[in-house]
């Protein structure tokens, strides 16, 4: 049973469309995240949930918009999708601090 | 501006050997940092742990070592196992790892253990 589950795992689309990505976990954990790892291999912070409330929004363009309906799900979605927006998106959820953060397996956008 | 830098882009190593990654950071905030393991198409998993008033760290095979005044730490794995194999990622904090999973990580290693 996976304890936090992205979909879609692959997503291939033109350039100019709007897609989203959708996050669920199981773990109970009140804080979820969005990481983004680039071409370059680095991953970094996009976005902080806790209790569905915005804690960290790391100046990431406003096409992107995260949406957290409860506190076990937060979807990632990307208004007119340029090539730089090909990456690989992590989720991840937390428990308490500590920075122990436990990852989605990650879904590769690939904008043509 | 990359805080924090794994310059080492790959490392093989036999089996039963010492596998020393290493990473350097740049911003004297942090003060807590973590390493994670991922395998290919999963996400990473978090391995150990170190807060800056400690110097050394072990959990098993694994232990993290942190030279605050070089900014410099090391994750040692012994005996490296070829289940090791995989990418190594070291990430940092600034707040006393409560600072809401806003890690900054490095690029990452690729760890190969050879039987």
């Amino acid at each position: 049973d996976t304890a936090v589950s992205q979909t879609p795992k692959y997503l291939v689309t033109q350039m100019g469309n709007d897609k989203s990505i959708k996050c669920e976990q199981n773990l109970g954990h009140d804080t979820m995240y969005w990481y983004k790892q680039d071409s370059k291999k680095f991953l970094k912070i996009m976005f902080s949930y806790n209790n569905k409330e915005l804690i960290i929004n790391e100046t990431v363009p406003n096409r992107f918009s995260p949406k957290s309906p409860d506190k076990a799900h937060l979807n990632l979605h990307i208004n007119s999708l340029e090539l730089g927006d090909s990456a690989v998106y992590f989720c991840a959820s937390e428990d308490g601090g500590a920075n122990v953060l436990t990852f989605g397996a990650g879904s590769r956008l690939t904008v043509l | 501006d990359q805080q924090v830098k794994q310059n080492s882009p790959s490392l093989s190593v036999q089996e039963g050997r010492i596998s020393i990654l290493n990473c350097d950071y740049t911003n004297s905030m942090f003060d807590y940092f973590l390493w994670y393991k991922k395998y290919p198409a999963e996400g990473p998993t978090f391995l150990i742990s170190i807060s800056s008033i400690k110097d050394k760290n072990e959990d098993g095979r694994f232990t993290v070592f942190l030279n605050k005044s070089a900014k410099h730490l090391s994750l040692h794995i012994v005996p490296s196992q070829p289940g090791d194999s995989a990418v190594y990622f070291c990430a940092a904090s600034a707040g006393g790892g409560t600072s809401y999973g806003k890690l900054t990580f490095g690029q990452g290693t690729i760890l190969t253990v050879h039987p």
